[in-house]
């Protein structure tokens, strides 16, 4: 059974800092690697997509890639109350599903 | 407006009840796919089919039925419900090019409850 783990959190922050997002997954040939963001009773909405080792960014947030470390990462700087929800890891399994995280929660305090 | 609609959203039945859940997508997805979310356990995968030809179980099947007779739609079956199925569900769907499944568009949600 491949595993993807992320810590739970909460992961709490103050206004205007950095949240650092992480991710582990098991699958040595995953290829495609998404971090969705889900606020409470609300479905899963996409963030970022990366493929490649290294970093992507858009606007305030920056996936990175490590695929030797099978480990990928969210930043998001200058964290606002309205980015508090919990956030998805999800790996590419065998070109037949993603399989998510259990999520971590971030909290934004004003 | 491009997205996946599911009904219904919120449905309370009992135990042997058979109930459809409809997932209908305007994308001309290839791949759609149901997961459930429970506490703790987070989302999980039902069932997932590639293109119309091609339907499989994903990691939790039992106790449920798919089909996929045409592109746009990918009805959830319960046959006969148990409380055990008391979940949040979700239908998503991708274009189903490049790495499969890529990227995931997701529904509203249905929440089911069985007694």
């Amino acid at each position: 059974q491949k595993e993807v783990e992320q810590n739970s959190g909460p992961l709490s922050v103050p206004e205007g800092a950095i949240a650092s997002l992480n991710c582990t997954y098991s699958d040595r040939v995953s290829q495609s690697f998404f971090w969705y963001r889900q606020y409470s009773g609300k479905s899963p909405e996409l963030i970022m997509s990366i493929y490649s080792n290294g970093d992507k960014e858009d606007g305030r947030f920056t996936a990175q890639l490590n695929k030797a470390s099978q480990y990928v990462s969210l930043l998001i700087r200058d964290s606002q109350p309205s980015d508090s929800a919990t956030y998805l890891c999800a790996v590419n399994e065998a070109g037949t599903a993603l399989i998510f995280g259990k999520g971590t929660t971030l909290s934004v305090s004003s | 407006e491009a997205q996946v609609t599911q009904n219904p959203r919120y449905l309370i039945t009992v135990t042997g009840k058979k109930l459809t859940v409809t997932c209908s997508q305007n994308m001309n997805h290839e791949y759609m796919s149901w997961y459930r979310q429970d506490p703790g356990l987070g989302l999980r995968q039902i069932y997932y089919s590639m293109n119309v030809e091609v339907t499989d179980k994903g990691d939790v099947p039992e106790g449920y039925k798919v089909s996929r007779k045409e592109k746009r739609n990918f009805p959830l079956i319960l046959e006969s419900p148990s409380p055990n199925q008391t979940s949040l569900y979700f239908c998503a769907s991708s274009l189903g090019e490049g790495p499969i499944p890529g990227e995931l568009f997701f529904g509203e949600g249905s929440r089911l409850t069985v007694l």
